[in-house]
């Protein structure tokens, strides 16, 4: 089965501490998104990566920082410094950045991150 | 103002009722129009794009682009309770050599059976 897979789908972390939250694709895309989602305001771009060794920061990058070693993974940590940190966090994925291939992104399942 | 607006509801109809969801835009440089739907606690998935201005037609799903008043529209006819969920408009293009692709905050529909 070709997808998305996001691990844990809950997480609950204590205030302070540093959390990492998986994404794995094994759909061959070369574009990979991070976006927090909260009520009322839609879903909002974290960081994206177009391919491997680089990434853009979004509109909220600010106490997040990721990585993109391998194609298939592109994990996101949510540091100390994020001041509002619980969410909902979707990663996605998309074949071509920038081309007129990208009308889809196909997502994950999600992570429910609590901070307390 | 926000690049892209859409009502956030609850819209609430009676199952067989025709459903219009709608977005407008700010950005002229949009090309791609998407729908996504959203059932709680998931991820989005794709349910239809439109390339440019038009009309597009899946089974009980249309969605209609009308670019000079940077307005599109999802219709879902016949609506069943399984299309209750929340329909999030997406939109891409390039601005000045930046490419974006911007969600709405999504529209939750129920439907009454």
């Amino acid at each position: 089965d070709g997808g998305i897979t996001q691990s844990p789908k809950y997480l609950f972390r204590k205030e302070g501490q540093n959390v990492t939250l998986s994404c794995e694709q094994n759909l061959n895309h070369d574009a990979m998104y991070w976006y927090r989602q909260d009520p009322g305001q839609g879903l909002r771009l974290i960081y994206y990566s177009q391919i491997v060794n680089d990434f853009q920061k979004g509109d909220i990058a600010e106490g997040y920082s990721v990585s993109r070693e391998k194609k298939e993974s592109f994990p996101l940590t949510v540091t100390s410094a994020q001041k509002n940190p619980t969410a909902f966090y979707l990663c996605a994925s998309s074949p071509a950045p920038g081309t007129a291939l990208t009308y889809e992104q196909y997502f994950g399942p999600g992570t429910r991150l609590t901070v307390t | 103002q926000k690049e892209v607006e859409q009502d956030p509801g609850p819209l609430s109809v009676p199952e067989g009722a025709i459903v219009s969801l709608n977005c407008t835009y700010s950005n002229s440089a949009f090309q791609y129009f998407m729908w996504y739907r959203q059932y709680s606690r998931k991820g989005p998935e794709l349910l239809m794009y439109t390339y440019s201005s038009g009309n597009k037609e899946d089974g009980r799903f249309t969605a209609q682009v009308d670019k000079s008043s940077k307005y599109i529209s999802l219709f879902i006819r016949d609506s069943q309770p399984s299309d209750s969920a929340t329909y999030l408009c997406a939109m891409s293009g390039a601005t000045s050599g930046t490419y974006k692709y911007i969600f709405g905050t999504g529209t939750r529909l129920k439907v009454l059976a």
